[in-house]
């Protein structure tokens, strides 16, 4: 089983601010990499594919990069709406999340 | 609009079981695979199992292999979580979502990511 370690798992960050999660994966994943952005009572929202690709309708401060086993979603300047937890998933084989990192106000 | 809406959690003793469903609509549920996610208190997500748009490839995780079975009726939209023997362990907010890629190589569990989700909906398993 391929496992994700994420990192942070908490991050307190201001409106403005650069963000930037690391996971990385126990093997290589190519670029079979997504990240989701969760929010309570909410539905799971799609924000990259591919490692690098941006969702649809997604705000263009979200990028993603990476590729084999290290991977890492970068905010650029942090927005109001974005205080949520990240989590990223493997799709190389099979579907492992990574455990999540929350993005809370500073 | 993609709109994947989840019913029938709710309290449940341990060892019983329950069936959750998950309607969609604003496109063609035929020709997309499916998923279940969950989410228990307090934890990360956890893939639960998937079902290919023709029902040929279907996958679970071990931690329900055996006592969970997932179906889908494209006449109605719909995908289905029957969960038999339940424990403690299985309460969590149970998502479905739309998958987006395609199965190749006789397989269809590489290269397909989960584009839209539901909101959920709360098992708890307790005496």
């Amino acid at each position: 089983d391929i496992q994700m370690t994420q990192s942070p798992s908490t991050l307190s960050a201001s409106v403005g601010d650069r963000v930037t999660i690391t996971c990385r994966a126990s093997q290589s994943i190519s670029t079979w990499l997504a990240w989701y952005q969760l929010k309570p009572g909410k539905a799971p929202k799609l924000l990259i594919y591919k490692a690098s690709s941006l969702e649809s309708g997604v705000p263009s401060r979200f990028s993603g990069s990476g590729s084999g086993t290290e991977f890492t979603l970068t905010i650029s300047s942090l927005q109001p709406d974005d205080f949520a937890t990240y989590y990223c998933q493997q799709y190389n084989s099979y579907w492992t999340f990574g455990q999540g990192t929350k993005v809370e106000i500073k | 609009e993609v709109q994947l809406v989840e019913s029938g959690g709710g309290l449940v003793k341990p060892g019983g079981s329950l069936r959750l469903s998950c309607v969609a609509s604003g496109f063609t549920f035929s020709s997309y695979a499916m998923t279940w996610v969950r989410q228990a208190p307090g934890k990360g997500l956890e893939w639960v199992s998937f079902m290919s748009s023709g029902s040929t490839y279907i996958y679970y995780a071990d931690s329900v292999k055996g006592r969970f079975t997932i179906s889908r009726d494209n006449a109605k939209n719909s995908l289905y979580l029957q969960m038999n023997s339940l424990r403690a362990e299985d309460t969590a907010v149970y998502y479905c979502a739309r998958g987006l890629g395609y199965c190749s190589g006789g397989s269809c569990y590489s290269g397909i990511l989960f584009q839209h989700w539901g909101q959920g909906s709360l098992v708890t398993v307790s005496s």
